[in-house]
């Protein structure tokens, strides 16, 4: 059974930082593309960042470029979003998401739990 | 940039009933990455359909997907009570706005 499991969210001030982690468990990771999908309070979803399999590929949204850094350790089958700079628009509920596929993000079989990201003094 | 403008916003129907959500994206894109998601309140979007007509594992053939090019649609052919969510299209890193497909 596919299962990924977020950690790391919290409360933190404008400017401040936050590492969010995703482990993974159910498949064989390294073999598969990884995204970050985030969802405001009673908005819609937009994607944020992912990776390849192999994590030698990166992707970011506009809205984040800069600012998030996205990686990944297969030997731990475990997915990072490390989020600095943050501003109160990055609030948000964020999601970790399996990609069907290993290059690059396409489209997203298993999602996680979701993680709560409050910006905020 | 790909802009992926759904409708209805709000579709609102009885169980039994026929279901059917549009996707246009703008400018055109390839079938071959458009998704469907269902999503209902406190949980984690679901992949229903990838490449605009393949259901995921799981999903039953009450739904479908269909287009190609800048309209897609997805029909569920009659609604269960447990079908009443909010969908979204997708398609690489753009995903459309939603459409809430409440109990009438």
């Amino acid at each position: 059974e596919v299962q990924l499991l977020e950690s790391g969210g919290g409360l933190v001030q404008p400017g401040g930082s936050l590492r969010l982690s995703c482990v993974a468990s159910g498949f064989t990771f390294r073999s598969y593309a990884m995204s970050w999908v985030r969802q405001a309070p009673g908005k819609g979803l937009e994607w944020v960042s992912g990776i390849s399999g192999r994590g030698g590929s990166t992707y970011y949204a506009d809205s984040v470029k800069g600012r998030f850094t996205i990686s990944r350790d297969n030997s731990k089958n475990t997915l990072y979003l490390q989020m600095s700079s943050l501003r109160a628009e990055d609030t948000a509920v964020y999601y970790c998401a399996k990609d069907r596929g290993a290059a690059h993000p396409s489209d997203f079989d298993y999602w996680g739990q979701g993680a709560l990201v409050t910006v905020s003094s | 940039e790909i802009v992926l403008t759904q409708s209805p916003g709000t579709l609102s129907l009885s169980p039994g009933e026929r279901a059917t959500l549009f996707c246009r994206a703008s400018p055109s894109v390839s079938g071959s990455y458009l998704a469907w998601y269902q999503q209902k309140p406190g949980q984690a979007p679901r992949l229903l359909i990838f490449s605009a007509s393949f259901r995921a594992t799981g999903i039953p053939d009450r739904f479908s997907g269909s287009g190609s090019g800048t309209d897609f649609t997805l029909t569920i052919s009659r609604l269960e009570p447990e079908d009443f969510a909010v969908y979204y299209c997708q398609h690489y890193r753009s995903f459309g706005g939603g459409t809430k497909v409440e109990i009438k």
